[in-house]
C-alpha cells in the first residue's frame, strides 16, 4: 500500500497570494499517476489535476500540479474566494488510495 | 452529462449490513468504465473502497475486501454496495463515482453523485 501525506496540514493564506501544497508518496508512484481534488464544505471532491499536471476539463490555470516519484505539488498562483477549501492529493498507479488532505483557509 | 445519485438508508445498526444504490443518468453503465464507491467518515478524508466493471469485475480495498460487495444491474442502470458487519467506524458519506477517462480499473473519479451519510448507532 501506498500511504500519501499531504503537507501542511492547514495553510493560512490571503486572496492573491500563492498556495503550495504538498503530497508525498511512501514510494514512487508509477507513471505518476497522480491526482489532486478540492472540495468544499458539504460538497463531493472536485478532480482538478490527473497524471501529475494535467488539468481536468473547466479547471483554471491558476492551478498547477508538478512533481514526479514520491514528491508532487499542487500550486494556486493566486488565490481567488472559491479556493479556500480542503485539497486532497490520490494515487492510483498502485490500487487506489487518498492522502489526509490540506486545508487551505483564509488568514 | 453523467449523474450519479445514491440511495439507501441513513441509519443501520452496528453488526448489520449497510446497502446502497447508485443510479446512473446520462451514460450507460453497459457502455464502459470502472464505478466506484468512495466514503469519508465526518470530518476526515476520503478512502476508496472498491469499483466495478459492467461485466462484473471487481476491484475492493485490501483492508475492506472481506465485508464488501460491489454489484452491478444493468438493466437498471445501477451498481450497489454492501458493507457487512458494520461498526460506528463505518459511519461516513458514501459517494458513488466514475473517471473521466477509460482505461483500467483505478483512475482519478471525475464525476460523483452528491453523497449520503451513512450512521451506524443503535
Amino acid at each position: 500500500e501506498i500511504v500519501l501525506t499531504q503537507s501542511p496540514g492547514t495553510l493560512s493564506l490571503s486572496p492573491g497570494e500563492r498556495a503550495t501544497l504538498s503530497c508525498r508518496a511512501s514510494q514512487s508512484v508509477s507513471s505518476n499517476y497522480l491526482a489532486w481534488y478540492q472540495q468544499k464544505f458539504g460538497q463531493a471532491p472536485r478532480l482538478l489535476i490527473y497524471g501529475a499536471s494535467s488539468r481536468a476539463t473547466g479547471v483554471p490555470d491558476r492551478f498547477r500540479g508538478s512533481g514526479s516519484g514520491t514528491d508532487f505539488t499542487l500550486t494556486i498562483s493566486r488565490l481567488e474566494p472559491e479556493d479556500f477549501a480542503v485539497y486532497y492529493c490520490q494515487q492510483y498507479g498502485s490500487s487506489t488510495f487518498f492522502g489526509g488532505g490540506t486545508k487551505v483557509e483564509i488568514k | 452529462q453523467v449523474q450519479l445519485q445514491e440511495s439507501g438508508p441513513g441509519l443501520v445498526k452496528p453488526s448489520e449490513t449497510l446497502s446502497l444504490t447508485c443510479a446512473v443518468s446520462g451514460y450507460s453503465i453497459s457502455s464502459g468504465y470502472y464505478w466506484g464507491w468512495i466514503r469519508q467518515p465526518p470530518g476526515k478524508g476520503l478512502e476508496w473502497i472498491g469499483s466495478i466493471y459492467h461485466s462484473g469485475s471487481t476491484y475492493y480495498n485490501p483492508s475492506l475486501k472481506s465485508r464488501v460487495t460491489i454489484s452491478v444491474d444493468t438493466s437498471k442502470n445501477q451498481f450497489s454496495l454492501k458493507l457487512s458487519s458494520v461498526t460506528a467506524a463505518d459511519t461516513a458519506v458514501y459517494y458513488c463515482a466514475r473517471p473521466g477517462y477509460s482505461g483500467g480499473w483505478s483512475l482519478p473519479f471525475d464525476y460523483w453523485g452528491q453523497g449520503t451519510l451513512v450512521t451506524v448507532s443503535s
